[in-house]
């Protein structure tokens, strides 16, 4: 079974600062997804930002960015230029490529921003 | 943007009554997912549902739970005696497609408290 480990809880960092968020994972699978989630106090999780194994090149979204690190089974997400907007829950998600639709969690960090 | 909406927002029961939680997911959508997150815990799948069918459940979806389409626009989870570890935040997502190139959209969850 594949897990997901966010080692820190909580994170912060001064507006317009650049912050990273650990995660590692586990699995025996070769292709697969991974997610990074946002949920907003009160809010929705939105998506992120989206790895797929296969792809060798780090995804960017605007100001968020992954170090993908396949052999040592690490997804990290940078928030750049970071704005009070950004804080909130973090979380990291696994998804198998074929087969099951799950989405397999981190525990999350929460991400506070400081004026 | 269309999003997907819960209610109620918060739900107190007593143990051993049954609890309908509601969902209406995003009205193009057609895969729909349950997960629930405990307290101090990680979010954890639930359930897919797809064509009026299960298409996969996990070991926590037992014989008390229950999903079902009632009509064109609403998703629900029925716990049938609810049980005080049911006490948690319940979020409903859907998706255009199975393919996890196509976003699970969350809802804002359903709070439930069990005494």
């Amino acid at each position: 079974a594949q897990t997901v480990t966010q080692s820190q809880p909580e994170m912060s960092v001064q507006e317009a600062e650049t912050v990273t968020l650990s995660c590692t994972y586990d699995t025996s699978e070769s292709d697969y997804y991974l997610f990074w989630y946002k949920q907003p106090p009160s809010r929705q999780m939105i998506l992120v930002i989206r790895q797929e194994a296969y792809k060798q090149q780090n995804a960017t979204e605007n100001r968020f960015s992954v170090n993908f690190q396949k052999a040592a089974k690490s997804f990290s997400l940078k928030i750049s230029d970071s704005q009070l907007g950004d804080a909130a829950m973090y979380f990291c998600a696994y998804r198998s490529k074929g087969g099951s639709e799950k989405l397999v969690f981190g525990k999350g960090t929460k991400l506070t921003v400081n004026p | 943007e269309p999003e997907v909406t819960q209610t109620p927002s918060h739900q107190v029961t007593q143990m051993g009554q049954e609890v309908i939680l509601r969902c209406v997911p995003i009205s193009n959508h057609l895969y729909f997912y349950w997960y629930r997150q405990i307290l101090g815990q990680k979010v954890e799948f639930l359930v897919s549902f797809y064509n009026n069918e299960i298409s996969e459940k996990s070991e926590i979806f037992d014989d008390q739970f229950s999903v079902e389409r009632p009509d064109g626009s609403n998703f629900t989870l029925k716990i049938r005696s609810t049980k005080l570890e049911d006490s948690a935040m319940y979020f409903c997502a859907s998706s255009e497609s199975r393919s996890p190139v196509y976003e699970q959209y969350f809802g804002p969850g359903t709070r439930l408290t069990v005494t």
